[in-house]
């Protein structure tokens, strides 16, 4: 079945530690984009992939990073510049930019908490 | 600064009621608006996509209409079941991503 998965489910982080979520596709989707969520909030985007090679910082992108170096994947690295990591982050991917009809498909999540 | 707004933050709904809730966002520059539900340990599945104002989409008892003039959208749930139970996020395009309201909390009391 066409997806996205998201690894690990729960990761935890010591301090100055930088750690690296992993998210991967199957769906040929160009587009993807990695969110975060915290309590009582909606999701906020912190980065996003129109095509491989190539990324945009979102709103809230201080304290991470990405890449893009095949299509299929869009790891996100939470680094120890981010002071509050806490939080639950999710990752989505469309089939393009273009087509503003087509739905986001989401994976089911990384838990990350700081030890 | 794109600013979506869903009222309630949460809601309470006897099994068998209907109910509706609301997304409100800038009606200029609109481009499309998603409704996404999102159950408790499983990841947001898709329920609309909505671009023409005046747009009604149906799926089963859950119903969206689209005002993009007065920047608005209403979602409907007609006969609640358990399996209702969710939150459901808003979204409205933006320069090619998406921007989310906080969602609405729904939950169907047997």
């Amino acid at each position: 079945d066409g997806g996205i998965t998201q690894s690990p489910k729960y990761l935890f982080r010591k301090e100055g530690q930088n750690v690296t979520l992993s998210c991967e596709q199957n769906l040929n989707h160009d587009a993807m984009y990695w969110y975060r969520q915290d309590p009582g909030q909606g999701l906020r985007l912190i980065y996003y992939s129109q095509i491989v090679n190539d990324f945009q910082k979102g709103d809230i992108a201080e304290g991470y990073s990405v890449s893009r170096e095949k299509k299929e994947s869009f790891p996100l690295t939470v680094t120890s510049a981010q002071k509050n990591p806490t939080a639950f982050y999710l990752c989505a991917s469309r089939l393009s930019r273009a087509i503003y009809n087509q739905p986001q498909h989401f994976g089911d999540g990384t838990r990350l908490s700081i030890l | 600064i794109l600013n979506v707004e869903q009222s309630p933050q949460s809601l309470h709904v006897q099994e068998g009621d209907s109910t509706n809730f609301t997304c409100s966002f800038p009606s200029s520059n609109f481009y499309a608006l998603h409704w996404y539900r999102w159950e408790t340990a499983k990841s947001p599945e898709a329920l609309f996509v909505m671009t023409l104002n005046g747009d009604e989409k149906k799926k089963g008892r859950i119903s969206a209409t689209l005002n993009t003039k007065e920047g608005y959208s209403y979602l409907y749930i007609k006969g609640s079941q358990p399996e209702d139970s969710a939150t459901y996020l808003c979204a409205v395009e933006g320069a090619q991503k998406l921007v989310f309201g906080q969602g609405t909390r729904l939950t169907i009391n047997p």
